[in-house]
């Protein structure tokens, strides 16, 4: 069966630090992946989308970036974190035509 | 672009009471639709989703929910809610045209009391 593992679970960074979140998919192959940041009240928003290796779609224009160095790993990144950043950052998996699946997310505070 | 709107944002409810949360979307397009469900402390979970065919879709732990076309609505109910169905519920859209750009609403915090 399909597995996805994202971490850290938490983190702590200083504003002006880099970041980088890793996500990771397992039993299938060529899925495509997804970022999503969750916000209090506002649901979840579409950050990142790849469907293959180096193919990187970015729907909004943003602080970070991500990258797909290997067909089953997913990485969001940043240079220097500002505070807006701090939020619950979701990583997802589909295969096409089908419903995403969702990792266990990272709390990241940037203070 | 699409937009989903949730239309309760905190629900309170007694155990066996019934459960309806609104969920209408705006897209000129076709659309698959979805329910996610977020348990306390854990990820979320498909809860239902709509693809074609019979628009009154049945998915776990007792919900269904029904689409509405002329409405551009996807209400989820359950007759009789229990205890763990506690939750935040997200209603989500995706253009065919686009697979898994989901567009999420801004989800509905359910609390049952028992």
């Amino acid at each position: 069966s399909q597995t996805i593992h994202q971490w850290p679970a938490t983190l702590v960074q200083p504003v002006g630090s880099p970041l980088s979140l890793e996500c990771t998919v397992e039993g299938t192959s060529n899925p495509n992946l997804y970022w999503y940041r969750q916000a209090a009240g506002r649901g979840l928003q579409l950050l990142f989308y790849s469907v293959g290796i180096g193919q990187i779609s970015s729907e909004v224009p943003q602080n970070l970036s991500a990258s797909r160095p290997q067909d089953r790993q997913f990485i969001l990144s940043s240079k220097k974190l500002l505070l807006s950043d701090s939020g619950f950052y979701l990583c997802a998996w589909s295969a096409e035509g089908s419903p995403l699946h969702f990792g266990n997310g990272t709390r990241l505070t940037v203070t | 672009a699409q937009s989903v709107s949730q239309h309760n944002h905190h629900v309170i409810l007694s155990e066996a009471a019934s459960l309806e949360l609104g969920c209408n979307y705006s897209y000129g397009g076709t659309v698959n639709l979805f329910w996610y469900v977020q348990y306390p402390g854990q990820h979320l979970q498909l809860l239902l989703k709509y693809f074609s065919g019979d628009p009154l879709v049945k998915g776990i732990k007792g919900f269904e929910a029904e689409f509405i076309k002329s409405k551009f609505s996807f209400n989820l109910r359950k007759p009789s809610v229990q205890w763990s169905d506690t939750a935040e519920y997200f209603c989500a859209v995706n253009p065919t045209d686009s697979w898994g750009k989901l567009q999420f609403g801004a989800g509905t915090q359910v609390v049952v009391t028992p």
